[in-house]
């Protein structure tokens, strides 16, 4: 089976960018989840989706972030304007609250760098 | 306070040898579930065991196994006959559970573990 894909794996981009980073979560998950991850914080969670809708942003550090789930297979999350603050490694990830253990498949994450 | 503590930065284990990873946590919630994840070098995140507040047993899962103290708050991760494979980050994870549809994991901030050969 197919885990949670994330793209792209690596991202290098000026800062004032837009960048967008996507996520297909595992197929018949119905909860999808957004880190962030830098040395200095940690790993952070920034917002989750329960059916496509987001039930908890306040994660989010601010309005340049945006996130949104149109379908139940694809997710995206959005920095605009970027800043070189915004350079960590994002992860998505997804589970389904079906099972006992609801345990959070993660993707690769994506290497993001503003210069 | 923060919920999940990890209290060991860094460990040096030999091979071979069994190994435990602290974890202590925080919470007013009488349900509750708490999780350990690998992290490689190579950065992905990899779910290793599971263990549930009103889980009467400890939970295993092959060479990993979950040592739960409910009254002092403490899951702490023991991994027998470690192999270099084994190093790595871990990171110990917990869900509350009192409000229905809350599944957020708070994260602690990891223990990097190496293993010598």
């Amino acid at each position: 089976d197919a885990g949670v894909i994330q793209s792209p794996r690596h991202e290098v981009t000026e800062m004032g960018q837009e960048v967008t980073l996507r996520c297909k979560p595992i197929s018949g998950h119905d909860y999808l989840f957004w880190y962030r991850q830098t040395m200095m914080r940690g790993l952070e969670l920034l917002i989750y989706f329960n059916n496509n809708v987001p039930i908890d942003d306040s994660g989010m550090p601010e309005d340049r972030f945006s996130a949104k789930m149109p379908n139940a297979s694809f997710s995206t999350l959005k920095i605009q304007p970027s800043e070189p603050r915004d350079s960590a490694v994002y992860f998505c990830a997804s589970s389904f609250a079906g099972l006992v253990i609801k345990s959070q498949h993660f993707g690769d994450g994506t290497r993001l760098s503003i210069l | 306070a923060q919920k999940i503590t990890q209290t060991q930065p860094g460990m040096f284990v030999q091979e071979k040898e069994a190994v435990t990873l602290d974890c202590t946590y925080d919470t007013s919630d009488q349900s509750y579930g708490l999780f350990w994840y690998k992290q490689p070098s190579s950065g992905e995140m990899i779910f290793l065991i599971y263990q549930g507040s009103y889980d009467e047993q400890n939970a295993t899962e092959g060479r990993y196994s979950l040592n739960f103290q409910k009254a002092r708050k403490s899951a702490n991760l023991v991994i027998s006959a470690s192999q270099l494979g084994d190093s790595a980050m871990y990171f110990c994870a917990m869900r509350e559970t009192a409000n229905f549809g809350n599944e957020k994991l708070t994260f602690g901030t990891g223990t990097r573990l190496t293993i010598i050969p």
